[in-house]
C-alpha cells in the first residue's frame, strides 16, 4: 500500500527564515507533486517532481525529489506572511499492475509570524 | 488555468436525500479522483477512474458511488445523506503529468 508522509505537521515560523518541509513515500512513483491549499480552499499545485534530482523553484520555494531514498522536500527561503498556508505533497504510485493512484500526505500547516 | 468544474460549490441538505455531486472536465484527461477532505485535515482518497467505464474505490471507505459514463463527467452520489457526509469533497483530473482540482464542493447534512 502506497503511504506518503509529511512532517512536520505543523509549522510556526518567523518572517525572514529558512526552513524545509519533508515528504516520504512508501513505493516507487512516477511522479511527485506539491500543492498549497489555503483555508477554505481547493488546492493549487506548486510543482511537479518527475524524475530523480529535479529540482524546481518559484519564487521563495524550491521543492526537490530524491527517488532512491523516497524524499521530496519543499523548502522555503526568506518566509513571508503570505506564505502562509497548508502545503501538501501528493505522489502517483505504480501498483497493482497499471493503476496509479494519486495519494496525499497528511498536510504541513505553515504559519510565518511578522 | 485548469478546467475543471464542481457544482454545486456549496450544499445543505436534509438526512436521508438523495444528492449528487458534479465534477466536469475539459481537458480530456483519463485519470479522474475524489476526495474527501475535512477542516484542517488531509485529503482522503475516495473514487479514481482511469477511464469510461473504469472506476475504483478509493482507501478511504465511503458510502458514496461514481460513475463515468463520459470522459468528461465524473459525478458522485449519495443515496442517503446522513450527518457523517459532512465534509468538502474535492474532485481531481490528470493527464498523468499534471493533477489539476476543482474548487471543492462543501456539503453539510442536517
Amino acid at each position: 500500500e502506497l503511504k506518503v508522509e509529511q512532517n512536520p505537521l505543523f509549522l510556526s515560523m518567523q518572517e525572514g527564515k529558512n526552513y524545509t518541509i519533508y515528504c516520504n513515500y512508501s513505493t516507487t512513483s512516477d511522479r511527485l507533486y506539491w500543492y498549497r491549499q489555503d483555508p477554505g480552499k481547493s488546492l493549487e499545485s506548486l510543482f511537479v517532481l518527475l524524475s530523480n534530482g529535479a529540482v524546481k523553484q518559484e519564487g521563495r520555494l524550491m521543492a526537490s525529489l530524491d527517488t532512491k531514498a523516497r524524499l521530496s522536500t519543499l523548502h522555503i527561503t526568506a518566509a513571508v506572511h503570505d506564505l502562509s498556508a497548508t502545503y501538501f505533497c501528493a505522489v502517483e504510485g505504480r501498483y497493482g499492475g497499471a493503476t496509479n493512484k494519486l495519494i496525499f500526505g497528511t498536510g504541513t500547516l505553515l504559519a510565518v509570524q511578522p | 488555468e485548469a478546467d475543471i468544474y464542481q457544482t454545486p460549490r456549496y450544499l445543505v441538505i436534509g438526512t436521508g436525500k438523495k444528492i449528487t455531486l458534479e465534477c466536469s472536465q475539459t481537458m480530456g484527461h483519463d485519470k479522474m479522483y475524489w476526495y474527501q477532505q475535512d477542516p484542517g485535515m488531509e485529503l482522503h482518497l475516495i473514487h479514481y477512474s482511469y477511464g469510461v467505464n473504469s472506476t475504483e474505490k478509493g482507501d478511504l471507505s465511503s458510502e458514496s458511488t461514481v460513475s463515468r459514463i463520459r470522459t468528461e463527467h465524473f459525478p458522485l452520489t449519495l443515496e442517503s445523506a446522513r450527518p457523517s457526509h459532512t465534509s468538502q469533497y474535492l474532485c481531481a483530473s490528470s493527464d498523468g503529468t499534471e493533477a489539476f482540482f476543482g474548487q471543492g464542493t462543501r456539503l453539510t447534512v442536517v
